[in-house]
This record gives structure tokens, sequence and C-alpha cells, in this order.
């Protein structure tokens, strides 16, 4: 199936711990994106990248530190976690060459649970 | 700085028609998107306006105008699968970049 695809799609872990979410797109694209989904469903942009080049990187603890390895892949590290980290963080591709009209692509989405 | 406003929730009966709006005040205009988000699920594409009008798409239509920074999504014969959350994003820069989404409105149809 094409698609972008997260794991795990569940992580529960302690403060202080620091845990990774991968992230793979088989599209083609080459934008991808994190997003963070807080319990009041707003879904705000914390990075994106383009052929493996940072080009977004919103207002996010440094504690966030996304990886691509690949125009196909973005990860996302998150050192030393807190409470207040605990959301949904969705991945999603976009494919720049389309122009404005290419739509986001999600992925199923990551809940992180710290406790 | 970016700023999409959109109500927080709303209410319909099946079969009705149901107009969510949303206006926006962003640092630049490259389109404006809706997404449909069932809970617990990834959002979906909807629609994509960047020309003031309407755009039709079988039961869903958006409209766009941009000289007042305003958009609505028409959900018409409404069913209960369409329960759900609907979100309004803005590409405010070049194509590429992020979308930069509204709060959302969830929407519950009753029968």
């Amino acid at each position: 199936d094409t698609a972008v695809s997260q794991t795990p799609k569940y992580l529960v872990t302690q403060m202080g711990n620091d845990k990774s979410i991968k992230c793979e797109q088989n599209l083609g694209h080459d934008t991808m994106y994190w997003y963070k989904q807080d319990s009041k469903k707003f879904l705000k942009i914390m990075f994106s990248y383009n052929n493996k080049e940072l080009i977004i990187n919103e207002t996010v603890p440094n504690r966030f530190s996304p990886k691509s390895p690949d125009k196909a892949h973005l990860n996302l590290h998150i050192n030393s976690l807190e409470l207040g980290d605990s959301a949904v963080y969705f991945c999603a591709s976009s494919r720049r060459e389309l122009g404005y009209n290419s739509p986001l692509h999600f992925g199923n989405g990551t809940r992180l649970t710290v406790t | 700085g970016q700023n999409i406003d959109q109500p927080t929730e709303m209410t319909a009966t099946e079969g009705a028609i149901v107009q969510i709006n949303c206006t926006y005040q962003t640092s630049g205009f490259n389109g404006l998107f809706w997404y449909q988000q069932h809970a617990g699920e990834a959002p979906t594409f909807l629609s994509y306006n960047v020309l003031d009008g309407l755009e039709e798409k079988g039961r869903f239509s958006s409209f766009l105008s941009r000289s007042k920074g305003y958009s609505y999504l028409l959900l018409k014969e409404l069913q209960m699968k369409d329960s759900a959350s609907y979100l309004c994003a803005v590409r405010p820069n070049q194509a590429g970049t992020a979308l930069i989404f509204g709060k959302g409105t969830t929407l519950s149809v009753s029968s």
C-alpha cells in the first residue's frame, strides 16, 4: 500500500526518558513534516524537511531533534521527556514540485503518553 | 503572525445541510485546504481553494473569498459518518511549506 507510515502507534514512557518515533513514506514525496496535536485537537507544525534539508523549525524545545536519513524517512527523537510532551504526533508528506495545491498526506499518528 | 478561526463545535441532523466557516489572517496566502479527521484517525484531505468562488466535490463544497479572508465548507445530505472534526488550513508561503491549521470544528450528526 502506498502511504505514510509511522511507528509506534502508541508510546507510554516515564518523564526523563528518551524516545524516538519513525516515519516513512512511499509516495515519492520530497517534503516531510512533523505536527503535534494536543488534547484540544490543535495541529501545530514542528518541523519540515525538503529533500533531507530542514526548512521549517518552529519554536520547539531543542529536546526535539528531527533526522532525515533520506527523502523517504523523517524520524523524531525526543530527549528528557516531560509531561507536557504528551500528545499525538503526526508525520506528513507532500510533493513540492506539484505546486501550491499539493495537499499533505498524514500518517496515522503516534500517541505519546508521558507519566 | 498567523491566525485561523473556526467554530469549536457544531451539531446537525441526518439529511440536513451544514456550513462550517473559517476566517484567516496570515502573512501570505497560497491556498486554503479543508481536512476531515475522525476520532483517533489521521486527517484526510477534502478540498483546496486558491481562487475566489465555489469548488464542488460530491456532497462537499468549499468556498473562498480572498478579499474577506473567509472560507466555508458546505456539507449536504448529512450522514452519521460525517461526524468528525473539520480542519481549515492555509498555506502561507511557497509550495512545499507547511500548512497552518485552525483549531478544528467538531461536527456531531444525530439521527
